[in-house]
Parts: structure tokens; C-alpha cells; sequence
């Protein structure tokens, strides 16, 4: 698989359970994002991970959410006590590395419904 | 902060009309700008970018010039196909620090043959 995958692609919770999302970006690429697609707002930026860095959590809504990036590859996502609020989709993205203008490839999402 | 307006949606064209969809920034500095395309049923797909002032992306057809006195990137394509139909997104990010995309809340375009 060449490009970004994610699961599950769908999850349907109850309010109050904790869920995880879980991203496998490009082999080698060292940046990897979250972003969140909602009706409501849109494409809104979530967290970031470089290397070995310490992430970039300022787009996380809550400190219901969290994420952590392990061996600078795999990434999940984890949002506690969900909300139907956090009903959306999560989009990972990798990029090879910070440089100007350098393309963030997107995984197919997964669409998290909160009942 | 930064952010992105772009025109506001849906847009229907019949195949071989001429497409413009407008963006405009706010940001500090000089971002880089970008256009994604998301497809029935797939996920965001970068369609062109321009990482300084003056410069022209371009790909499949569609261009964008990025105009720092006026910040605008607007997308023009000269004939559209129906398989253009998609939702389009215009984005920047900045050229330091997480360089995450701040993105405009999307233009959903349908192309009727």
C-alpha cells in the first residue's frame, strides 16, 4: 500500500464511550497530521507530529483528545467520553518532511458517528 | 490568524463552460498556497500549489496564480469535463513551524453534460 490508510472507516460509539482511530502514513514520510471534517466547521486542523519533536496539540478541541505517534510511524488518535459534537470526520495526512510548499497526502478518513 | 474565504458553493456549470472559483487569505508572512480536490467517494487530493508571490500551479487542466497585492489564489479552469465534479478546497500554510493547511470551507462543483 503506497498510500495513507486509516481505520476503522467507520465507528459508530455511544455518547460517553472512548474511541480510537488509528493512522498508518506513507513509509519514510516524518510529518503526520490530524484534521477533523465536520459540517459545521469544516477542515480544521487537530495535532502534528515531526520526527522526534514534541507534537503540535494546538488544534485539539478538549483534553478529551489525544494522540500519540509511535516508532515516528503509526499514529492513534483517542478521544474519551465522546460527544455528539465529535461526530465527524478524521483525516491523517503524512508529509516527507517541513519544507516549503511540501504535499500533505491525505488517508481516506474515518467517519466517527456519536449516537 | 490565518484563514481562507473562498466562494461560496455549489456551483453547476454544463461541460465546456469556463470555471472560476474564488479564494482569498489572511495570513502573516508568506504562506504557501495550495488547492485539494475531493472526489465522490475518495479522499483530499492535492490538485496545485504556489509557494511564493507571482508564482502559477497548474495540473489536469486547472490553474491558480498566487497574488500577494490582492491575496487571492483563484482556480480557473478554460472547459470543464463532468469528471470534474468534486468539492474543492483552498489552502495555506505557513512556511515555518508545523506548517499545518488552514483550509477555506470548500466549493462543491457540478458539472452537467
Amino acid at each position: 500500500g503506497a498510500g495513507v490508510s486509516q481505520s476503522p472507516s467507520n465507528k459508530v460509539t455511544e455518547k460517553g464511550k472512548d474511541v480510537e482511530l488509528r493512522c498508518d502514513p506513507i513509509s519514510g514520510h516524518t510529518a503526520l497530521y490530524w484534521y477533523r471534517q465536520s459540517l459545521g466547521q469544516g477542515l480544521e486542523f487537530l495535532i502534528y507530529f515531526q520526527g522526534n519533536s514534541a507534537p503540535d496539540k494546538s488544534g485539539l478541541p478538549s483534553d478529551r483528545f489525544s494522540a500519540e505517534r509511535t516508532g515516528g510511524s503509526v499514529s492513534t488518535l483517542t478521544i474519551q467520553r465522546t460527544q455528539q459534537e465529535d461526530s465527524a470526520v478524521y483525516l491523517c495526512a503524512s508529509s516527507l518532511a517541513q519544507g516549503t510548499g511540501n504535499e500533505q497526502f491525505f488517508g481516506p478518513g474515518t467517519r466517527l458517528t456519536v449516537l | 490568524g490565518n484563514s481562507v474565504t473562498q466562494m461560496e458553493g455549489p456551483v453547476t456549470l454544463s461541460e465546456e463552460a469556463f470555471l472560476t472559483i474564488n479564494c482569498t487569505y489572511t495570513a502573516t508572512g508568506y504562506p504557501s498556497l495550495f488547492w485539494y480536490v475531493q472526489y465522490p467517494g475518495e479522499g483530499l487530493q492535492l490538485l496545485l500549489k504556489a509557494t511564493k508571490a507571482d508564482d502559477k500551479g497548474s495540473n489536469k487542466g486547472f490553474e491558480a496564480t498566487y497574488r500577494k497585492e490582492t491575496t487571492s489564489f483563484h482556480l480557473e479552469k478554460g472547459s470543464v469535463q463532468v469528471s470534474d465534479s468534486a468539492v474543492y478546497f483552498c489552502a495555506l500554510s505557513d512556511r515555518q513551524g508545523a506548517q499545518k493547511l488552514v483550509f477555506g470551507q470548500g466549493t462543491r462543483l457540478t458539472i452537467n453534460p
